[in-house]
């Protein structure tokens, strides 16, 4: 049982390049967000998933999409990367309303 | 709408000591609270959560933390502050549709010898 992992751990972009951060659970959770972390902001969501099929818009949606065609995966998109993008990204899982497993975060830097 | 607001953006104290992290949070709903620590270039993890049961949680590592409402407070503390406590604490609170979490800016905690 892995939890939640994400790949890549590092990654550095430049400005107007576009790239996918995959996030993959195995614990058949029904729930998956993103959320980004920057200093002295805390997480903030981006999108979220309620289950295949099903995603919406989180606090800072802006730039970047979601899909989810699997209960196990939930990648975030980065169409044109944007220096205000530079974070780091953690993936979570729950089932229902209990406590979000996180995975160890993508760490990434546009230039 | 739901919020959370944590008191201190650092908290300083010498080993041994009490820890006390403060955490107030806003909710149109009765809340779901939780508080998560994260260690350097490292992920979060949970420390506890309240999920409308006893009022006093008790969570890993000898934290606990206790729900008021009167107060809109679930503030987080340990008796005697250990070198391997210095990280990141997030308290967070379930968004009203049950989908996501709303955190707090977080506390980080140093601990001195």
């Amino acid at each position: 049982n892995a939890g939640v992992t994400q790949t890549p751990k590092f990654q550095v972009l430049k400005t107007g390049q576009s790239m996918t951060l995959q996030c993959a659970q195995d614990m058949n959770h029904e729930y998956m967000s993103w959320y980004r972390q920057d200093p002295g902001m805390g997480l903030r969501l981006i999108h979220y998933s309620v289950g295949a099929g099903i995603t919406d818009q989180g606090e800072v949606p802006n730039g970047y999409n979601v899909s989810r065609s699997t209960t196990e995966d939930f990648p975030l998109r980065l169409l044109s990367a944007a220096p205000s993008q530079t974070s780091v990204y953690f993936c979570a899982s729950s089932q229902d309303t209990r406590e979000q497993y996180f995975g160890p975060g993508t760490r990434l830097t546009v230039t | 709408a739901q919020s959370v607001t944590q008191l201190g953006s650092h908290v300083s104290v010498s080993e041994g000591a009490l820890v006390l992290l403060r955490c107030n949070y806003s909710s149109s709903v009765p809340p779901y609270l939780f508080w998560y620590v994260q260690y350097p270039n490292q992920g979060l993890q949970l420390l506890l959560k309240y999920t409308s049961a006893a009022t006093l949680v008790k969570g890993i590592n000898g934290f606990e933390a206790e729900f008021k409402k009167s107060e809109t407070s679930f503030h987080l503390t340990k008796p005697s502050a250990h070198m391997s406590d210095a990280a990141e604490y997030f308290c967070a609170v379930r968004n009203q549709a049950g989908t996501a979490l709303i955190f707090g800016k977080g506390t980080t905690l140093s601990v001195s010898s």
